[in-house]
């Protein structure tokens, strides 16, 4: 069965610094990976996806993440964090490319950036 | 991207009444929608996934004679929570997948449930 782990509950990065959001995944065929971000009340907005291809997506809002195919692991990265970006992070991997292919959430890590 | 809604975007019913919560693709046709669920401070747990003009499969643990799924167009899927009671009281997102394999899976806003 499919699954992603995301080992922290909370990440605590100063503005202007480096962020890292890790996951690893577990997926029996090739994975389709993504990352969403989610405000408080809100649905989940969109930011990258790995299908195939380059192991560095960049996304929405200068995020990108590095697919390892090695250490099973697709880490969200910002070179330079903002307050904004003060919001909970899922990801996700796809089990499959068929039309009954689902989406599996990992946990979610709380990504709080201190000005 | 895709645009899906959702309507209401908040509801608060007394105990035992069901409520009606609508998704809607609103620029693509969704063959296929998935309904989650949320609790506070928690993922995303898919509840069902529904396909136009089928029944809806349910995930193991969600009854589906209480959280009933109509996906009776190619734009419109709806969940009817049956007899609401507090424990219910959730986050519930859709999302909605068009046609094809690798289509992009697109996500509501969301609809917060509070039963009394």
């Amino acid at each position: 069965a499919q699954s992603v782990a995301q080992p922290e509950d909370q990440v605590n990065v100063a503005e202007g610094n480096p962020l890292t959001v890790k996951c690893t995944y577990s997926v029996s065929g090739n994975p389709y990976l993504f990352w969403y971000v989610q405000y408080p009340n809100r649905g989940l907005q969109f930011l990258l996806k790995y299908i195939t291809g380059d192991n560095l997506v960049k996304g929405s809002y200068g995020f990108e993440a590095e697919f390892n195919k090695s250490q099973t692991s697709f880490h969200l990265k910002k070179p330079s964090a903002l307050v904004s970006d003060s919001a909970l992070y899922f990801c996700a991997v796809r089990d499959g490319y068929s039309s009954a292919s689902k989406i599996i959430f990992g946990s979610g890590t709380r990504l709080s950036i201190r000005p | 991207g895709a645009v899906v809604s959702q309507h209401p975007s908040r509801v608060i019913c007394k105990s035992g009444t069901s409520v009606k919560i609508e998704c809607r693709s609103l620029d693509f046709q969704a063959t296929t929608m998935f309904w989650y669920r949320q609790f506070p401070k928690q993922s995303l747990m898919l509840m069902a996934t529904s396909n136009e003009g089928s029944k809806a499969t349910y995930e193991q643990g969600v009854e589906k004679d209480k959280f009933l799924i109509n996906h009776a167009s190619l734009t419109l899927s709806t969940l009817t929570v049956t007899s609401a009671h507090p424990e219910d009281s959730s986050f519930y997102i859709c999302s909605a997948r068009g046609a094809g394999g690798i289509y992009e899976q697109f996500f509501g806003p969301g609809t917060r449930l509070t039963v009394l």
